[in-house]
C-alpha cells in the first residue's frame, strides 16, 4: 500500500529558530499533501493544502509567512516552521493522497515539536 | 466551509458490550467519510471509510452508517475489547484525494473496561 514518510519523529528546537519537517511519498506520487497540527488531546486541525508546483493554500488563521510550504516534486513536501516560539509546540502530521486514486489518505507518522 | 461535529467525546464501555460515536457535517458536497482510530502519540490509522453512494458498510466487528439526508454517520463496534481503547476520530472531505482536504471531527475517547 501507499507509504508517507515523515521526518523527523521529533524535534526539540530554541525560540526564535525554523525547523523544517519533510513529508515524501515513498511508492506513489502525491500532487497534493494535508499539513495538520494536533494539540494535545484534540483533534487534527488542517493547516494548509500543498499542492505540486504551486503556492500552498492556507486554512484561515494560518499564517503563511509563519508556516511556509513548499512542494517542489510529486513525491516530497516541506514544512517549515520560521521563528519558532513554545505555543508551535506540537504534533505535526502530513496527508497525501495517490494522484491515480480517487479518496484514500496515507497519513505520516508524525513529527513532535517541541519549542523551548 | 466544512465543520464537523463529533460526540461523545469520551464513551466509556464494559468489554463485550458495543459502543456508538455519532457525527454531523454541514457541507452537503461532502461524499467522503472516514473513521480513525489514533493512539497515543501515533499517526492516524484508518479502519472504514463511506462514499456517498452507500448507506452502510460493515468489517467484522465495526460497520458505519451514513445518512445523508439528515447528514449524519456513525460508527458502531460490537463485542468491544481492551484493545479497542484509543481516540476515534470521523472525518468528511468533498472531493477525491487530489483535492478534498479532510476534516476531523474533535474525536471520542473510547475505554473499554475488561
Amino acid at each position: 500500500g501507499a507509504v508517507v514518510s515523515q521526518h523527523p519523529s521529533r524535534v526539540i528546537c530554541k525560540s526564535g529558530t525554523s525547523v523544517k519537517i519533510e513529508c515524501r511519498s515513498l511508492d506513489f506520487q502525491a500532487t497534493t499533501m494535508f499539513w495538520y497540527r494536533q494539540f494535545p488531546k484534540q483533534s487534527l486541525m488542517l493547516m494548509a493544502t500543498s499542492n505540486e508546483g504551486s503556492k500552498a493554500t492556507y486554512e484561515q488563521g494560518v499564517e503563511k509567512d509563519k508556516f511556509l510550504i513548499n512542494h517542489a516534486s510529486l513525491t516530497l513536501s516541506t514544512l517549515t516552521v520560521t521563528s519558532a516560539h513554545p505555543e508551535d509546540s506540537s504534533f505535526y502530521i502530513c496527508s497525501a493522497g495517490e494522484t491515480s486514486a480517487n479518496y484514500g489518505y496515507t497519513f505520516g507518522s508524525g513529527t513532535r515539536l517541541t519549542v523551548v | 466551509g466544512e465543520n464537523v461535529e463529533q460526540h461523545p467525546s469520551t464513551l466509556s464501555v464494559q468489554e463485550g458490550d458495543s459502543a456508538v460515536i455519532k457525527c454531523t457535517y454541514s457541507d452537503s458536497a461532502s461524499n467522503y467519510f472516514p473513521w480513525y482510530k489514533q493512539e497515543l502519540g501515533k499517526r492516524p490509522q484508518l479502519i472504514i471509510d463511506i462514499r456517498s453512494n452507500v448507506g452502510e458498510k460493515k468489517d467484522q466487528r465495526i460497520a458505519v452508517t451514513l445518512n445523508k439526508t439528515a447528514k449524519h454517520f456513525s460508527l458502531h463496534i460490537t463485542e468491544t475489547q481492551p484493545e479497542d481503547s484509543a481516540v476515534y476520530f470521523c472525518a468528511a472531505s468533498r472531493g477525491s484525494s487530489n483535492t478534498g482536504k479532510l476534516i476531523f471531527g474533535q474525536g471520542t475517547t473510547l475505554q473499554v473496561k475488561p
